[in-house]
């Protein structure tokens, strides 16, 4: 089956780590994202990629990093100077602008 | 000004009511949006695309006016079932730049 897989679902981690979001699709598309969505609020966008070895920062990019080596593969750091960095992260990828998404991995930094 | 702004809500609705979510975005060149659904603590889900003429899908309608750069969502015969957050993207600058509304969260009572 084709799809989005994100991973791991629940991420705990120390304040002051580096933390990298995996996430993978295998429907062959082109372009992939990175949304952060805070509870009660609308998904904003942290960084996203058409192609291989390209990447443009969203609204939010500090504090994070990418990187797309493969088409199939768009990780995300979530570094230490992110501030405020517990939250629920979503991956998605598009074709012909119709966007698939992971389930999702939500992201507590105590 | 948000590039993409929902109806801030929330919608409580009884079964059975026709209820309307509208989106406004700023970019005037924009070509293609969309709405989408999102249940709680899930990934977001396609609903519907938007097209130039209005599109329908059983009892949800979608349209979009360019002049005054809204695109609507249209539930008639409201269900129980329809009770999510409803949010609306528009691909800003048709490369795949895909920004989300806030939502707007719909529950339909008995």
């Amino acid at each position: 089956d084709g799809g989005i897989t994100q991973s791991p679902k629940y991420l705990f981690r120390k304040e002051g780590q580096n933390v990298t979001l995996s996430c993978e699709q295998n429907l062959n598309h082109d372009a992939m994202y990175w949304y952060r969505q805070d509870p009660g609020q609308g998904l904003r966008l942290i960084y996203y990629s058409q192609i291989v070895n390209d990447f443009q920062k969203g609204d939010i990019a500090e504090g994070y990093s990418v990187s797309r080596e493969k088409k199939e593969s768009f990780p995300l750091t979530v570094t230490s100077a992110q501030k405020n960095p517990t939250a629920f992260y979503l991956c998605a990828s598009t074709l012909a602008g119709e966007l698939s998404f992971g389930p999702g991995t939500r992201l507590t930094v105590l | 000004r948000k590039e993409v702004e929902q109806d801030p809500g929330p919608f409580n609705v009884p079964e059975g009511a026709t209820v309307a979510f509208n989106c406004t975005y700023s970019n005037s060149a924009s070509q293609s949006f969309f709405w989408y659904r999102q249940d709680c603590r899930k990934e977001p889900k396609l609903l519907m695309s938007v097209y130039s003429s209005g599109n329908e899908d059983g009892r949800f309608t979608a349209q979009l006016n360019r002049a005054s750069q809204y695109i609507s969502l249209l539930i008639r015969d409201s269900k129980l079932s329809d009770s999510a957050t409803y949010l609306c993207v528009v691909n800003m600058l048709n490369n795949n730049d895909m920004r989300f509304g806030a939502g707007t969260r719909l529950t339909v009572k008995p």
